[in-house]
């Protein structure tokens, strides 16, 4: 248990299909990241809130569309995906940069996600 | 670019010990983090290094050489257990990690 929780953990969607991801973390922290992670690649950032604030889009496809509500939650919703969006989703959270050094991420299970 | 450089795949026997390798580029740094992640399960952090020289933390130590751009994770007196894959990941001037691929470390008996 890491503090960070993530669901579903398995996910099968169609390619017309419209779904969520859901994080919740319970450690005060104030930053929230998604990531992609695909066989044998490195970690790829998607989306990073700072204080419920978006601060980072690396280049991500509109069809991936995040959602932060709170800073204890994480949404990552899902639209008209393609088989090569299938992959592990991972959400983490840190303390947060607030013109200071942040802290180690704490990572959730992910969400395995196949696109047929 | 920002890189990070780690081999894809090490064996190593119980009870011995093994090094895995991390070279690093990033635009600025500040510091150098090492998690391990089994398999479907999430990464857990394992050490972080922003000065040179060697953190000790029972089996598990991580070395760091900044001039070198090179850090490291000892791993002794290997168990069964400790088959996962350990991230690299360096911690830019904009505080963003850049993630390695992952090492799969391959305990055999």
């Amino acid at each position: 248990e890491t503090g960070v929780t993530q669901t579903p953990r398995h996910l099968v969607m169609g390619m017309t299909n419209k779904k969520s991801l859901k994080c919740e973390q319970h450690l005060g922290h104030n930053a929230m990241y998604w990531y992609k992670q695909s066989a044998k690649k490195p970690l790829e950032l998607m989306f990073v809130y700072n204080f419920k604030e978006q601060t980072e889009n690396n280049s991500v496809p509109s069809r991936f569309s995040p959602e932060c509500p709170n800073s204890s939650h994480l949404f990552l919703h899902l639209h008209t995906l393609q088989p090569e969006d299938s992959a592990l989703y991972l959400c983490a959270s840190s303390q947060g940069r607030d013109r200071v050094w942040d802290t180690e991420a704490f990572f959730g299970q992910g969400t395995r996600l196949t696109v047929v | 670019g920002q890189n990070i450089d780690q081999p894809t795949e090490m064996t190593a026997t119980e009870g011995a010990i093994v090094q895995i390798n991390c070279t690093y580029q990033t635009s600025g740094f500040n510091g150098l983090f090492w998690y391990q992640q089994h398999a479907g399960e999430a990464p857990t952090f394992l050490s972080y290094n922003v000065l040179d020289g060697l953190e000790e933390k029972g089996r598990f130590s991580s070395f760091l050489s900044r001039s070198k751009g090179y850090s490291y994770l000892l791993l002794k007196e290997l168990q069964m257990k400790d088959s996962a894959s350990y991230l690299c990941a360096g911690m830019d001037s904009n505080y963003q990690l850049i993630w390695g691929a992952g090492t799969k470390l391959i305990i055999k008996p």
